[in-house]
C-alpha cells in the first residue's frame, strides 16, 4: 500500500525557472491538499482540491497553481519560481467526508531549494 | 481566520509525562486534531477532538474544552522515541486544517 507518494524528493532550482511537484494517492480520498512548511510558522495551506475537477485557494496561493484531472492526482506547478519559495512541500488527501473526522494523510515531502 | 498558539519548546526526562497546550481562535470549529512529525519526515495522525473532554489511546491523551478554545496533548511514560515535533490543528466550516507552528518535544534519558 503505497498512500500519497510525491515526487521528486528534493530539488535545486534557479530562480525563475518553472516547476512541477507531483503528488499521487492510491487511497481514492476525494480531497487533496497542498502545504508548505517553513521554519517557525508550521504548515501553510497553498491550494485544495475538494473532488476531482474542482480546486480552490488556501492560505498562501500567490505563485502557485494546481490542477485536478483526476482522483488519484495532484500536482503543484511554480510558474516563475523565486528565492521566498524555498521550502518543504506536502502533499496531503483525506476522504472529503462531511460530517468527519476528516483525517488528512500526507505525503513524504519535497524539499525544494531556490536559488 | 484562525489563530493557533503552541509553546515552541519542551523538554523532558524519559519515563516522565509532558503535557503540550493549544490555544485556538478561529472563526469555525469542526474539531481540533494533533499529528506527530519526527525531523525530516511527514506528519502522522494522533488524535481527534470534536466534543469536549479527554480521549485516551495509550501513551498518549488529548483534551478538548471548546468554551476555552484549548487543547492539550498528553504523553505518558515518555519514551526516546517520542522526540518529535507536535503540531495542534483545528478544522474550520470548510473541513480545511489550519496548524500551529508545532511543539518540539525533546526527550531525555
Amino acid at each position: 500500500i503505497a498512500g500519497i507518494t510525491q515526487a521528486p524528493t528534493s530539488q535545486i532550482l534557479a530562480a525563475g525557472r518553472r516547476m512541477t511537484l507531483r503528488c499521487t494517492q492510491d487511497m481514492r480520498h476525494n480531497a487533496m491538499y497542498w502545504y508548505r512548511q517553513d521554519l517557525g510558522l508550521g504548515l501553510r495551506l497553498i491550494h485544495y482540491s475538494n473532488t476531482a475537477g474542482t480546486t480552490g485557494k488556501g492560505e498562501v496561493p500567490d505563485g502557485y497553481s494546481v490542477s485536478r484531472a483526476n482522483t488519484d492526482d495532484f500536482p503543484l506547478t511554480l510558474a516563475s519560481a523565486v528565492p521566498s519559495q524555498t521550502s518543504v512541500y506536502f502533499c496531503a488527501s483525506s476522504p472529503g467526508a462531511a460530517g468527519g473526522p476528516d483525517t488528512q494523510y500526507f505525503g513524504p515531502g519535497t524539499r525544494l531549494t531556490v536559488l | 481566520g484562525q489563530n493557533i498558539d503552541q509553546p515552541t519548546e519542551m523538554t523532558a526526562t524519559e519515563g516522565a509525562i509532558v503535557q503540550i497546550n493549544c490555544t485556538y481562535q478561529t472563526s469555525g470549529f469542526n474539531g481540533l486534531f494533533w499529528y506527530q512529525q519526527h525531523a525530516g519526515e511527514a506528519p502522522t495522525f494522533l488524535s481527534y477532538n470534536v466534543l469536549d473532554g479527554l480521549e485516551e489511546k495509550g501513551r498518549f491523551s488529548s483534551f478538548l474544552s471548546r468554551s476555552k478554545g484549548y487543547s492539550y496533548l498528553l504523553l505518558k511514560e515518555l519514551q526516546m522515541k517520542d522526540s518529535a515535533s507536535y503540531l495542534c490543528a483545528v478544522s474550520d466550516n470548510d473541513y480545511k486544517l489550519s496548524f500551529g507552528a508545532g511543539t518540539t518535544v525533546t526527550v531525555r534519558a
